[in-house]
């Protein structure tokens, strides 16, 4: 158990619909990050979140959208779903600071089908 | 971030060593290298990290060659349960936005 929880853990909806994606990282860890990883896809970093905002960005779609609230947890907004958005989205969480490792600490995901 | 480059798959017997390879031509001073691993359809996890010299742990070691430009995962007796997704990431260290950039990584294969 890695500590960060996703929700939900599977999701099925119609394209064209909006769906929210929830991550709680771990105790203490300020950082959030979100990754997906289509069918036999390596991971695509989309975004992160360190304390509420935002720090990187990656391929994440202009349909996309993500936010980090005070307590921590995280959302990822996913609208206009397109049968290609099908995947697995994962959220990890890392500590951050000068003398952490920076080691990345992932929930077990949630899969989205878009039919 | 620095690119890597890793062979697509590997196979292993059980109970042999395992040496993982990991290409990184372009690294910088201030460049860790991760390595995490994917089970199949679970999300990664940490399996090692070092800058400069070798490192082991319980799950595994590191060998980084004197220039840094290469690196190997070594899996001192794999098992059906190492059979997984081996991803070799490098982090700046500097850089407090880190987006740990995964390439497609090296399918290894371990063989009863």
């Amino acid at each position: 158990d890695s500590g960060v929880t996703q929700t939900p853990k599977h999701l099925i909806t119609a394209t064209g619909q909006r769906v929210t994606l929830r991550c709680s990282p771990r105790s203490g860890d300020l950082s959030v990050y979100w990754y997906q990883q289509s069918l036999d896809q390596g991971l695509q970093f989309l975004i992160q979140y360190y304390n509420g905002e935002e720090r990187a960005k990656g391929n994440i779609l202009e349909r996309f959208s993500a936010q980090q609230f005070p307590d921590l947890h995280s959302e990822l907004n996913l609208s206009s779903l397109e049968l290609g958005d099908s995947a697995l989205y994962f959220c990890a969480s890392s500590a951050q600071g000068r003398t952490n490792t920076g080691e990345l600490f992932f929930g077990e995901g949630s899969r989205l089908t878009v039919l | 971030d620095a690119k890597t480059t890793q062979p697509n798959s590997m196979e292993s017997n059980e109970e042999e060593p395992v040496h993982l390879p990991c290409n990184h031509s372009t690294i910088s001073g201030t460049d860790y290298i991760h390595w995490y691993r994917q089970l199949p359809s679970q999300g990664p996890e940490y399996v090692i990290h070092g800058l400069t010299s070798n490192v082991n742990n319980r799950m595994a070691s590191l060998a980084i060659a004197e220039d840094r430009k290469s690196s190997t995962l070594i899996l001192h007796r794999a098992t059906l349960r190492d059979a997984a997704v081996y991803y070799c990431i490098l982090r700046d260290g500097r850089n407090t936005g880190n987006q740990f950039y995964f390439g497609t990584g090296t399918s290894l294969t371990v063989i009863p």
